[in-house]
């Protein structure tokens, strides 16, 4: 089955204490993409990245970091987390320039 | 930049009531305009898209017309079912370019 898969789905952690949330895809797509979502905010972008070893900033890149070292693994990696990283987050992916496919979503809360 | 603007909830319907959310954009060039929807506790999923101006994306009984001369995508449904509560978000992407721009979404809840 053609999925993008996230883990954890939850996760709660404190202030400072790093963290890693996987992204895979296993459709082959070259784009992947991660989003986070807060109230009457819609999502807004983190990072992107085109292709293998290719990433870069989206609209709210502050406080994260992203690796490609495969086509198929896009972690997103909070090296020391903040309350107000507190928030739902989606990894997409997508072949083409057109439909984007989104993970079940990592809900995070930082105390 | 690229922006998107859609009508503010929460919206509750009773079922088989007509369903409209407006959206609006703002973009250069010829965007193409998407719907997604988000039901509870699960990840987005593309309802319909539009690639081209007057062209009408429909999926589930849901339509929207991408409507250059007003910079609008309004979503339609002409008879609701409480299985559409969801959370409803327009979205465009520019030509040439995989970054989408989202609006804030719409919660919907469909009452029996």
């Amino acid at each position: 089955e053609a999925q993008v898969t996230q883990n954890p789905r939850y996760l709660i952690t404190v202030t400072g204490k790093k963290l890693t949330v996987t992204c895979s895809q296993n459709m082959n797509h070259e784009y992947m993409s991660w989003y986070r979502q807060d109230p009457g905010l819609g999502l807004r972008q983190i990072y992107y990245s085109m292709n293998v070893e290719v990433t870069d900033k989206g609209d709210v890149p502050e406080g994260y970091k992203v690796s490609r070292k495969e086509k198929r693994n896009f972690p997103l990696i909070l090296e020391s987390p903040s309350p107000n990283q507190t928030s739902l987050y989606f990894c997409a992916s997508s072949s083409t320039q057109e439909t984007q496919y989104f993970g079940p979503g990592t809900r995070l809360l930082v105390l | 930049g690229d922006s998107v603007t859609q009508m503010e909830g929460p919206v509750t319907l009773s079922e088989e009531a007509f369903l409209t959310i407006n959206c609006t954009y703002t973009a250069t060039g010829y965007p193409s305009l998407f719907w997604y929807v988000q039901y509870p506790g699960e990840g987005l999923q593309l309802l319909l898209k539009a690639t081209k101006a007057d062209d009408k994306g429909s999926n589930k009984g849901f339509e929207a017309t991408y409507r250059k001369e007003t910079t609008s995508f309004h979503l339609e449904k002409g008879s609701v079912q409480v299985s559409d509560s969801a959370v409803y978000f327009c979205a465009l992407k520019s030509t040439n370019d995989y970054k989408l721009s989202f609006g804030a979404g719409t919660t919907v809840t469909v009452r029996a």
